[in-house]
């Protein structure tokens, strides 16, 4: 079975651009969660969604806005980049949005270059 | 404000000795604590994890111990193996479900 997967890996960006970063997460699992991992940190929440529904959202500005579509996918965009975006954005899924209760599977993530 | 933290960037151990990697938190309101493992290029992977209702959890190699009063946990891997050479994060979970990590510590499992 296909994991969590993310596109793009790689991506540049120049400031002030917007980016899209996509996320299909296991078969069956209906919840997705973002997260930011700033070089030399922990990965930090952005957003859960569940069934379609914002389920969570963790201390980012509104610049950042995600959506889950009917197929369970998901989309993190990111309007007027900064230079301090630059991280590697993972994508997380698990079969409820109970974090204590489920596993969740990370995809290998997509490295955003901000110039 | 970093409410997880792994004071410890980095740890070495020899092949088949134990490992021992400490993680402390600061906000009582945590109540289940998850160990991951991340290898280069791949996403964390979940490892073990811990009620705080709970002091101790094993799972074969690995056993977690939670200290509440200090606010402490750790993680042990016995027999250190190479292939457990990674970055390992803890993190914490509330009951309103949010999630934070620790900035990790690199184990390297020298053989």
């Amino acid at each position: 079975d296909a994991g969590v997967t993310q596109s793009p890996t790689h991506l540049i960006k120049t400031r002030g651009q917007q980016v899209t970063l996509r996320c299909s997460p296991i078969s069956g699992h209906k919840s997705v969660s973002w997260y930011q991992q700033v070089l030399g940190q922990g990965p930090q929440f952005i957003f859960q969604y569940y069934e379609k529904e914002e389920r969570g959202r963790g201390n980012f500005p509104d610049r950042f806005s995600a959506r889950q579509f009917p197929n369970y996918s998901s989309e993190l965009n990111v309007n007027a980049l900064l230079l301090g975006d630059s991280a590697l954005y993972l994508c997380a899924s698990s079969t409820q949005p109970a974090l204590a209760k489920n596993i969740q599977y990370f995809g290998a993530g997509t490295r955003l270059s901000v110039l | 404000d970093q409410q997880v933290k792994q004071n410890s960037p980095s740890l070495s151990v020899q092949e088949g000795r134990i490992s021992i990697l400490n993680c402390d938190y600061t906000n009582s309101m945590f109540d289940y604590f998850l160990w991951y493992k991340k290898y280069p290029a791949e996403g964390p992977t979940f490892l073990i994890s811990i009620s705080s209702i709970k002091d101790k959890n094993e799972d074969g190699r690995f056993t977690v111990f939670l200290n509440k009063s200090a606010k402490h946990l750790s993680l042990h891997i016995v027999p250190s193996q190479p292939g457990d050479s990674a970055v390992y994060f803890c993190a914490a979970i509330t009951g309103a479900n949010n999630l934070f990590f620790g900035t990790g510590t690199r184990l390297t499992v020298i053989p």
